[in-house]
Parts: structure tokens; C-alpha cells; sequence
């Protein structure tokens, strides 16, 4: 059975730093999508990561993915309140996606 | 395009009722993906459907769980009877798989459901 682990469940960050969620999974998987969820609110995809070492970026966000590792990464840089929001990773598997328990990021000022 | 459509926004029910969720998923999709979500399961993948067709049902919690896709544009998913333990935002997704694309999922806006 796939598995995927968020880490940290719940992060807490000053505005201007910088931090990086992380995403494990636990079988073969060459996709991987990261989603945000405002609170009340659906999710919404970031990013659509379709092969080893792929790299995307928007604003202050990055994501990254490494196959071999089964791992990806999603960094925050220079955080903002905006950002304030819960992150899923979600890694695909055949026809469905298997999604993270999800990262809940707080910035303050 | 109107994006993936659910109805209604918010339900609220007396325990032991039928509560039926609907959804119509973007046009040309082919997939389409009922999840439930609350603080303590996170978020749970119930069923979904290929080109109508239910393909995987085993996140459906109990036979209280039905759910239909009659047609390309409309899926249901109804609780009977309802119980106080199925609260819960409940959302439709859809996707489509061009060539050389992905299976990225869309989301609709969820149904919030309290049963009482």
C-alpha cells in the first residue's frame, strides 16, 4: 500500500524566513502534485512535478522532486501572511492521486 | 469553464435522514473522484469513476454509502441513513489524461455536511 508522510504537520513561521516542507512516499512513483487549501476553502494545485529532478517555481514557492529518494520538497522563501495555509502533497498511483496528511503553515508578522 | 460544480454548499440533517451530494465534474473529464474530509481522517478518497464506471469503491466507509455516476456530467453520493459521525466536507474532483499529460485532479467547492 502507497504511503505518503508530510513533515512538519504544522508549521509556525515568521514573515521574511525561509523553510521547506517534506514529502516521503513509500513506493515507485514518477508524479507527484502539490495542492493548497485556505482554510474553509478547496484545494487548489500548485505544482505538477512529472519526473525525476523536476523543479517548479512560483512567487516564493519552489518544489522539487527527487524519484530515486522518493521524496519532494516544497520551499518557502521569504514567507509572507499570504502564504498562511495548509500544503498536500499528493503522489500519483496508477489513475488516482494518494494525498499527504498535509502541512498547516501559519506565518506571523 | 465553470470549473467542477457541487450541490448543495451546506446540508444540515437530523441523524437517521438521506442526504444526497451532487456533482458535475469540468467538461471532458473522464474521472471523476468523491473524498471526504474532517480534523480527525484527514482526507479520505471514498470512490471513483472512469468514463462512468466505478473503479475502486474500497474508501467507502459502509453500505450507508451509495454512490451513481448515471452519465458523463453528474455523479451522486448519498448517505442513508445519515449518522451524527458522517459530518464532514465532502468534495468531487475530476481529471483527464491527455497524451504525455497527468492525472492532476480538480476540485469542486465542497459540501459541508452536519448531521445532528
Amino acid at each position: 500500500e502507497l504511503k505518503v508522510e508530510q513533515n512538519p504537520l504544522f508549521l509556525s513561521m515568521q514573515e521574511g524566513k525561509n523553510y521547506t516542507i517534506y514529502c516521503n512516499y513509500s513506493t515507485t512513483s514518477d508524479r507527484l502534485y502539490w495542492y493548497r487549501q485556505d482554510p474553509g476553502k478547496s484545494l487548489e494545485s500548485l505544482f505538477v512535478l512529472l519526473s525525476n529532478g523536476a523543479v517548479k517555481q512560483e512567487g516564493r514557492l519552489m518544489a522539487s522532486l527527487d524519484t530515486k529518494a522518493r521524496l519532494s520538497t516544497l520551499h518557502i522563501t521569504a514567507a509572507v501572511h499570504d502564504l498562511s495555509a495548509t500544503y498536500f502533497c499528493a503522489v500519483e498511483n496508477t489513475d488516482k492521486l494518494i494525498f499527504g496528511t498535509g502541512t498547516r503553515l501559519q506565518v506571523f508578522p | 469553464d465553470a470549473g467542477v460544480i457541487q450541490s448543495p454548499r451546506h446540508e444540515v440533517t437530523e441523524m437517521g435522514q438521506e442526504v444526497t451530494l451532487r456533482c458535475k465534474p469540468i467538461s471532458g473529464h473522464d474521472y471523476l473522484f468523491w473524498y471526504r474530509q474532517t480534523m480527525m481522517r484527514g482526507l479520505e478518497l471514498l470512490i471513483y469513476f472512469n468514463n462512468n464506471v466505478p473503479i475502486d469503491d474500497s474508501g467507502m466507509p459502509e453500505d450507508r454509502f451509495s454512490a451513481k455516476m448515471p452519465n458523463a456530467s453528474f455523479s451522486t453520493l448519498k448517505i442513508q441513513p445519515s449518522e451524527p459521525r458522517d459530518s464532514a466536507v465532502y468534495f468531487c474532483a475530476s481529471s483527464f489524461m491527455p497524451a504525455g499529460g497527468s492525472y492532476e485532479q480538480y476540485f469542486g467547492p465542497g459540501t459541508r455536511l452536519t448531521v445532528t
